[in-house]
C-alpha cells in the first residue's frame, strides 16, 4: 500500500488550460506539503496544510490554489497554465520534526 | 531564514571508493538537518536526519552524516561507494521549533559511480 500518492503520474497540456493533481496519504499525519522540482532539480516549497488549515503559502502565483477536503488529501489546482509551471510537482507529508515522506511525483509538461 | 549549500552539483567516485557529499548551513535557530536521496523518476526519501541528539549520524544503506556547529556543515559520507548509490542527493534544514516546520533543501548533489 503506496504511504503517499499523486495522481496522475503524467500531464500533458497546452498553455492556457487548467489541471488538477491529487494526493492522499495513509500515515495519519496531519501535516501535508506541495513542492515544486523545476528541470534543475531544485525544491521549492509551494504550501502546507496542517489539519486541513493553510500554514505555508509561499510566493507562489494565485493560478496555484491548493485544497484540502480533510487531513488525507491535498489537491492542487493550477489555472491558465504557462510553459514556466513545466516541472515535477511532489506532495509530501509529515508527523512533525521536519521528516517528510515524498509521493512519487507529478511530471507536468506545459506545451 | 534558514538554507542549506551543498558544494558540487555533480560527484564521481568509483565503485569501493569513499562517498563524501558537502553541505553547509546557515540557521539563526538551533536546526534539524536532513539528508535526502532520489532515485532517477521516484521522489526523495530520507537517508538520515540530525537533531541534536548524537552529533554523528547513521542512516540507511551505509550512510553517515558528522553534524560540526564550528564549521556550520553536515557532510554526509559512506565508506565504499556501491553501483546502486547513483542518485541525487539533498541536503535540508528546518528549525527545530515546535508544530509544523518548513523545510528548506540545497541544489542538490547528483552522485555517479563508475564501475
Amino acid at each position: 500500500d503506496t504511504a503517499v500518492s499523486q495522481t496522475p503520474k503524467y500531464l500533458v497540456t497546452q498553455m492556457g488550460n487548467d489541471k488538477s493533481i491529487k494526493c492522499e496519504q495513509n500515515l495519519g499525519h496531519d501535516t501535508m506539503y506541495w513542492y515544486k522540482q523545476d528541470s534543475k532539480k531544485f525544491l521549492k516549497i509551494m504550501f502546507s496544510y496542517n489539519n486541513k488549515e493553510l500554514i505555508i503559502n509561499e510566493t507562489v502565483p494565485n493560478r496555484f490554489s491548493p485544497k484540502s477536503p480533510d487531513k488525507a488529501h491535498l489537491n492542487l489546482h493550477i489555472n491558465s497554465l504557462e510553459l514556466g509551471d513545466s516541472a515535477v510537482y511532489f506532495c509530501a507529508s509529515s508527523l512533525g520534526g521536519g521528516e517528510l515522506f515524498f509521493g512519487e511525483g507529478s511530471r507536468l509538461t506545459v506545451l | 531564514a534558514q538554507s542549506v549549500t551543498q558544494l558540487g552539483s555533480h560527484v564521481s567516485v568509483s565503485e569501493g571508493a569513499l562517498v563524501l557529499l558537502r553541505c553547509n548551513y546557515s540557521s539563526s535557530v538551533p536546526p534539524y538537518l536532513f539528508w535526502y536521496v532520489q532515485y532517477p523518476n521516484q521522489g526523495l526519501q530520507l537517508l538520515l536526519k540530525y537533531t541534536s541528539a548524537a552529533t554523528l549520524v547513521k542512516g540507511i544503506n551505509g550512510f553517515e552524516a558528522e553534524f560540526k556547529k564550528s564549521e556550520t556543515s553536515f557532510h554526509l559520507t559512506k565508506p565504499s561507494a556501491h553501483m546502486s548509490d547513483a542518485a541525487e542527493y539533498f541536503c535540508a534544514v528546518s528549525d527545530q521549533g515546535g508544530g509544523y516546520q518548513k523545510v528548506t533543501f540545497g541544489t542538490g548533489t547528483k552522485l555517479q559511480v563508475i564501475p
